[in-house]
């Protein structure tokens, strides 16, 4: 079976530090990989996919994420977070079988300080 | 635009007692899901729906069940309440099961379910 592991559970920054959320995964085929944010009180936003193609994939508000196969990682980033960042964020994979569930990371909790 | 509508928003219920959350869906998707949120665990899949008539058991099944009589609609039912029900329940839509033409998740508010 699929899993995702999220090792940092809650991270502290102050506005306008570099962030990275780390990502691994552990499933030997093809898989679809996802960042989503939870923002307080909120459901859950996609913040971008990777499925194919540039392993460097670019989401929504300033977020990228690397695809390392060889690490089976899928590590989250941002030059320089917010105040408004503050939100917990999951990683999720997709296998390529024929169950086709999204499997979820722990989460990771960022608090950004002002 | 209303996209994913969970009702109720909160409940309380009392160890033995049943209810039905109900998640409705205006994007015409065929996928429906219900997952649960827990502190440290991210979200686990309950049930999930490939069509009007289907279901089918994700991570976490026992003591919930689910019905698609329509295509928008997606009940999570459980029968008699426990304790360890207590969670956040998140329902989710997708035009197809993310396997063929990629389409992310839509999410409801969530449910907040406490069972005393």
């Amino acid at each position: 079976a699929q899993s995702v592991s999220q090792h940092n559970h809650h991270v502290i920054l102050s506005e306008a530090a570099s962030l990275e959320l780390g990502c691994n995964y552990s499933y030997g085929g093809t898989v679809n990989l996802f960042w989503y944010v939870q923002y307080p009180g909120q459901h859950l936003q996609l913040l971008l996919k990777y499925f194919s193609g540039d392993p460097l994939v670019k989401g929504i508000k300033g977020f990228e994420a690397e695809f390392i196969k060889s690490k089976f990682s899928f590590n989250l980033r941002k030059p320089s977070v917010q105040w408004s960042d503050t939100a917990e964020y999951f990683c999720a994979v997709l296998s390529s079988g024929s169950a086709r569930q999204l499997t979820f990371g722990s989460g990771t909790q960022l608090t950004v300080l002002p | 635009n209303a996209g994913v509508t969970q009702t109720p928003k909160f409940r309380v219920l009392k160890t033995g007692q049943s209810m039905t959350l109900l998640c409705a869906q205006d994007m015409n998707h065929e996928y429906m899901y219900w997952y649960r949120q827990d502190p440290g665990m991210g979200l686990r899949l309950i049930h999930y729906s490939v069509g009007e008539g289907t279901t089918a058991k994700g991570e976490v099944p026992d003591g919930y069940n689910v019905s698609r009589l329509k295509k928008q609609n997606f009940l999570l039912g459980l029968e008699s309440a426990a304790p360890s029900q207590t969670s956040v329940y998140f329902c989710a839509s997708s035009r197809t099961g993310q396997g063929a033409s990629h389409q992310p998740q839509h999410f409801g508010d969530g449910t907040r379910l406490s069972i005393l």
